[in-house]
């Protein structure tokens, strides 16, 4: 099995963008794709990236999601910062078994 | 409209038992695995389990292995889990998850509200 390993906050000011790292332990980040969910608190997570770049309807597209594979990780981007993406986000992947990784807190100052 | 609605919260003594279920409305629930995700008062998801379409896959995460149980009923359009041996930290909100298209498990995009559990003395 393996973890995914991201930053416990970051924060930046509104209009600028900012990048949420997601490691994987071992096996390649490209095996398997990897999933992004924003959470507000109280409310149940959803998809802001699918399947490492995939956007759902409805997500603008400040949101963006990319892999990298000599630094075995994924990120999401966040452009033009809004103070209402100030939230949790999750990576996600898998292989048999699904794991998300720690989740990044946002704060949009 | 897709919905997920789950059922069971509850209080729960250490070593004590639940059953948790999940009404699915709005799709063809047989034609989809689904999920069990947790997250802990003030931590991040942790998946919990899932059950293929027919039932007849399931897979768990070590946590749980042993102690719950994954189930479901297409004729009735739910999902349950079964909770045995429970300990303090099973204490959690506990979501019910379609994946985005029949025959996967590896993004979720239908989550329900959740219901909560407890478990203390």
């Amino acid at each position: 099995n393996f973890i995914l390993t991201q930053p416990h906050a970051v924060s930046e000011s509104p209009g600028k963008t900012v990048v949420i790292s997601c490691t994987r332990s071992s096996g390649s980040i490209a095996s398997n794709y990897v999933q992004w969910y924003q959470q507000r608190p109280g409310s149940s997570p959803t998809t802001v990236i699918f399947e490492d770049n995939k956007r759902p309807s409805g997500v603008p597209d400040r949101f963006s999601g990319s892999i990298d594979s000599s630094s075995n990780s994924a990120s999401l981007t966040i452009s033009g910062l809004k103070t209402e993406d100030e939230a949790d986000y999750y990576c996600q992947s898998y292989d048999l078994i699904v794991v998300f990784g720690g989740g990044t807190k946002l704060t949009v100052l | 409209q897709v919905q997920l609605v789950e059922s069971g919260t509850g209080v729960v003594k250490p070593g004590g038992s639940l059953r948790l279920a999940c009404a699915a409305s709005g799709f063809t629930f047989s034609d989809y695995y689904m999920i069990w995700i947790r997250q802990a008062p003030g931590k991040g998801l942790e998946w919990v389990a899932y059950i293929s379409s027919s039932g007849g896959v399931m897979f768990y995460a070590d946590s749980v292995k042993g102690r719950f149980t994954i189930s479901r009923d297409n004729g009735k359009n739910l999902l349950y889990l079964q909770m045995n041996s429970l300990r303090a930290e099973d204490t959690a909100v506990y979501y019910c998850a379609r994946p985005s298209l029949p025959g996967l498990y590896y993004h979720m995009d239908v989550w329900g509200r959740g219901t909560t559990v407890t478990v203390s003395s």
